[in-house]
C-alpha cells in the first residue's frame, strides 16, 4: 500500500524557518517525482511546488508565493522528500501536503500543520 | 496562469438524485499532441485530505465509484455524480496539470 507521511509541521515565527518532511513507502521513491501543496484553514488548494525524479535530473518548480523562499529536496536512499520553508509569512500558515507525481496528487499524505505567528 | 472557476460554489441535492459540478478553464487544457484533457477532481470530506476520483478528465481512478464520472474538453469539464449517497457529502475540486503552476477551481461543496 502507497503511503506518504508528512512531518515537522508546528509553530514558526515570521523570518525564521521550518523544514517538513514527507516520508513515503509502499514504492519505488526514486521513479517518482514528488509534490506539496497546501490548505490554508477554510481555503481551497494550492499547489507550492514538486520535485522531478534522478530520471529527469531531479529538477525544481514552485509556484510565484514561494519561490526564493522554499527549497524542495529529496533522499531517494531514505525515501524521503523535504520542504525547506525560509523567510516564513503569516500567510504560509496551512495544512502541507505532499504527494507523489508532478501531475496530480496520487495519493494525498493525512498533512501537517504550520502555524506561522509571532 | 491558468485561472479554473467552479460552480455553483454549493449545491444540495437530494439522496439519490444527480449532483454536476462544472469547472472552467480560462484556456484549454487539451493537449493536441496526444489528445488528453489535463483535468483532474478531487474530493475531500471534513477533516481528511483531498481524494483523487479522476484524471485526464473522464479517467476513473482504480476504487471509485462509478457513480462518479468525469466529462468535457477544452475549457468546460463536468464532474457528475449519478445517484448521490450521504457519504459522497464533501467538497468538490478540479485541477489542471496542463502546465505550471499547477492550479484549483474553488471548490463546491455538496450537501444533501
Amino acid at each position: 500500500e502507497v503511503q506518504l507521511v508528512e512531518s515537522g509541521g508546528g509553530l514558526g515565527q515570521p523570518g525564521r524557518s521550518l523544514r517538513l518532511s514527507c516520508t513515503a513507502s509502499g514504492f519505488t521513491f526514486g521513479d517518482y517525482a514528488m509534490s506539496w501543496f497546501r490548505q490554508a484553514p477554510g481555503k481551497g488548494l494550492e499547489w507550492v511546488g514538486f520535485i522531478r525524479s534522478r530520471a529527469y535530473s531531479g529538477t525544481t518548480e514552485y509556484a510565484a508565493s514561494v519561490k526564493g523562499r522554499f527549497t524542495i529536496s529529496r533522499d531517494d536512499s531514505k525515501s524521503i522528500a523535504y520542504l525547506q520553508m525560509n523567510s516564513l509569512k503569516t500567510e504560509d500558515t496551512a495544512v502541507y501536503y505532499c504527494t507523489r507525481g508532478d501531475r496530480f496528487g496520487d495519493p494525498w499524505g493525512q498533512g501537517t500543520l504550520v502555524t506561522v505567528s509571532s | 496562469d491558468i485561472v479554473m472557476t467552479q460552480s455553483p460554489d454549493s449545491l444540495a441535492v437530494s439522496l439519490g438524485e444527480r449532483a454536476t459540478v462544472n469547472c472552467k478553464s480560462s484556456q484549454s487544457v487539451l493537449y493536441s499532441s496526444n489528445n488528453k484533457n489535463y483535468l483532474a477532481w478531487y474530493q475531500q470530506k471534513p477533516g481528511q485530505p483531498p481524494k483523487l476520483l479522476i484524471y485526464w478528465a473522464s479517467t476513473r481512478e482504480s476504487g471509485v465509484p462509478d457513480r462518479f464520472s468525469g466529462s468535457g474538453s477544452g475549457t468546460d469539464f463536468t464532474l457528475t455524480i449519478s445517484s448521490l449517497q450521504v457519504e459522497d457529502v464533501a467538497v468538490y475540486y478540479c485541477q489542471q496539470y496542463y502546465s505550471t503552476p499547477l492550479t484549483f477551481g474553488g471548490g463546491t461543496k455538496v450537501e444533501i
